[in-house]
């Protein structure tokens, strides 16, 4: 199986940095996905690594190390619209997705 | 854009009665899954289905049962509800894997049923 760690909840003030770690061991890897959540709403993908490193896109960027099990999301000149849960979900060869416990961001003026 | 669309936004239902949750995506899409989402729980794997006809269980499959009687949609059905069946329902469509790549495998999901069982 897939246990996958993320801080449950995180508060951070607008216009900061937040970095929501998220640890996972997993057989298979091929790749970690970033979803977010609004309240009431569906999940939306965020960003996908597959190799070690910083993807940016935009405010936000996603890290992984493949060997360290290990990625964060790190979000930039936070406004208040990010206020929203972020779900991690490493994805094995062959196999489904695993859903973290998310990790409710507040952030507040 | 990609549309998975949920048939309700929000169910009541009474113990014991059947329940169907429809889902509809547009978008050609082999694959099809339904989660339950409880808080401090996450999003569980409920059902699956990787083309017509076709059904695999997931993670917490008892008390559910699905269909999918066309590719574009995929049903969930609650036997008997039960009290302990309260949640948020999302269900979810990808692309089949055809290549190595995972990325092209991510999930688009439809805006959720909140069932509550009475």
């Amino acid at each position: 199986g897939q246990n996958i760690d993320q801080p449950t909840e995180m508060t951070a003030t607008e216009g900061a940095i937040v970095q929501i770690n998220c640890t996972y061991q997993t057989s298979g890897f091929n790749g970690l996905f970033w979803y977010q959540q609004h309240a009431g709403e569906a999940p939306t993908f965020l960003s996908y690594n597959v190799l070690d490193g910083l993807e940016e896109k935009g405010r936000f960027s996603s890290f992984l190390s493949r060997s360290k099990g290990y990625s964060y999301l790190l979000l930039k000149e936070l406004q208040m619209k990010d206020s929203a849960s972020y779900l991690c979900a490493p994805k094995s060869y062959g196999q489904n997705f695993v859903f973290g416990p998310g990790t409710r961001l507040s952030v507040l003026p | 854009d990609v549309k998975v669309t949920q048939s309700s936004r929000y169910l009541v239902k009474r113990t014991g009665e059947k329940v169907f949750l429809e889902c509809v995506q547009d978008m050609d899409h082999e694959n099809m899954f339904w989660y339950r989402q409880d808080p401090g729980l996450g999003l569980r794997l409920i059902y699956f289905s990787y083309d017509v006809k076709m059904k695999e269980k997931g993670d917490i499959p008892e008390g559910y049962s699905v269909s999918r009687e066309k590719k574009e949609r995929f049903s969930l059905i609650l036997e008997s509800a039960s009290t302990n069946q309260t949640s948020m329902y999302l269900c979810a469509s990808s692309p089949a894997g055809r290549t190595s790549e995972a990325a092209n495998e991510k999930l688009f999901f439809g805006s959720g049923t909140q069932l509550s069982v009475l």
